[in-house]
C-alpha cells in the first residue's frame, strides 16, 4: 500500500530558529500534499495544500511566511516553521493521497507526524 | 458553516460492540471516512462511504445516510488495541476534507 514518511518524528527547537519538516511518498507521486496541524486533544486542522511545481495554498489564518512550503519534486514536499515560537509547539502532519482507487476514495495516507516543541 | 459533530468520548467493555456516530452539515458531499488515531500517531483509514448503506470490514462496519447527514462506526468483538480517537471525516463539493473533533474510545477489560 501507499506509504508516506515524515521527518523528524519530533524536534526541540529554541524560540526564534526555523525547523525544517520533510514529506515523502515512497512507492507512488504526489501532485499534491497536505499540512496538517493538532493540538492536544484536538482535531486536525489543514494548513496548506502543497502543490508540485506551484505555491502551496494556505488555509485562512495561516501565515505563508511563517510557514513556508516547498514541493520540489513529486514525491517530496518540505514544510518550514520560521523564527518559532512555543505557540507553534504542535503535531505536524501531512498527508497524501496516491490517485484514487476504484471506489473512487481517494483515500488520504498519512505520514507519522513530526512533534515541534519550541522552547 | 460547515460542522461535523462526534462525542468527544466514549467508554465501552473489552468483547462488547460500541456504535460511534457522527452527524454532518456540509456544502456538497463527495464521500465520507473514518480514520483512526492512536496518541500520539497519524491517522489511518478505516473506511469510506459515498452511497447509503452499511459497509463491513472485519470487525469494523460503518453506515451512512446521506438524507439524515448521518453515519456512524461500528465496533465489534472491541478489543484493548481499539482504544483510540476515531475521526470522522466529509469531503465536501470542493473535495475538501472537512474533519471532526474525533471521538476518543476508551475500552475498559
Amino acid at each position: 500500500g501507499a506509504v508516506v514518511s515524515q521527518h523528524p518524528s519530533w524536534v526541540i527547537c529554541k524560540s526564534g530558529t526555523s525547523v525544517k519538516i520533510e514529506c515523502r511518498s515512497l512507492d507512488f507521486q504526489a501532485t499534491t500534499m497536505f499540512w496538517y496541524r493538532q493540538f492536544p486533544k484536538q482535531s486536525l486542522m489543514l494548513m496548506a495544500t502543497s502543490n508540485e511545481g506551484s505555491k502551496a495554498t494556505y488555509e485562512q489564518g495561516v501565515e505563508k511566511d511563517k510557514f513556508l512550503i516547498n514541493h520540489a519534486s513529486l514525491t517530496l514536499s518540505t514544510l518550514t516553521v520560521t523564527s518559532a515560537h512555543p505557540e507553534d509547539s504542535s503535531f505536524y502532519i501531512c498527508s497524501a493521497s496516491n490517485g484514487g482507487s476504484s471506489s473512487g476514495a481517494n483515500v488520504l495516507t498519512f505520514g507519522a507526524g513530526s512533534r515541534l516543541t519550541v522552547l | 458553516g460547515q460542522n461535523i459533530d462526534q462525542p468527544t468520548e466514549m467508554t465501552a467493555t473489552e468483547g462488547a460492540i460500541v456504535q460511534i456516530n457522527c452527524t454532518y452539515q456540509t456544502s456538497g458531499f463527495n464521500g465520507l471516512f473514518w480514520y483512526q488515531q492512536h496518541a500520539g500517531e497519524a491517522p489511518t483509514f478505516l473506511s469510506y462511504n459515498v452511497l447509503d448503506g452499511l459497509e463491513e470490514k472485519g470487525r469494523f462496519s460503518s453506515f451512512l445516510s446521506r438524507s439524515k447527514g448521518y453515519s456512524y462506526l461500528l465496533l465489534k468483538e472491541l478489543q484493548m488495541k481499539d482504544s483510540a480517537s476515531y475521526l470522522c471525516a466529509v469531503r465536501d463539493s470542493n473535495y475538501q476534507l472537512i474533519w471532526g473533533a474525533g471521538t476518543k474510545l476508551i475500552i475498559k477489560p
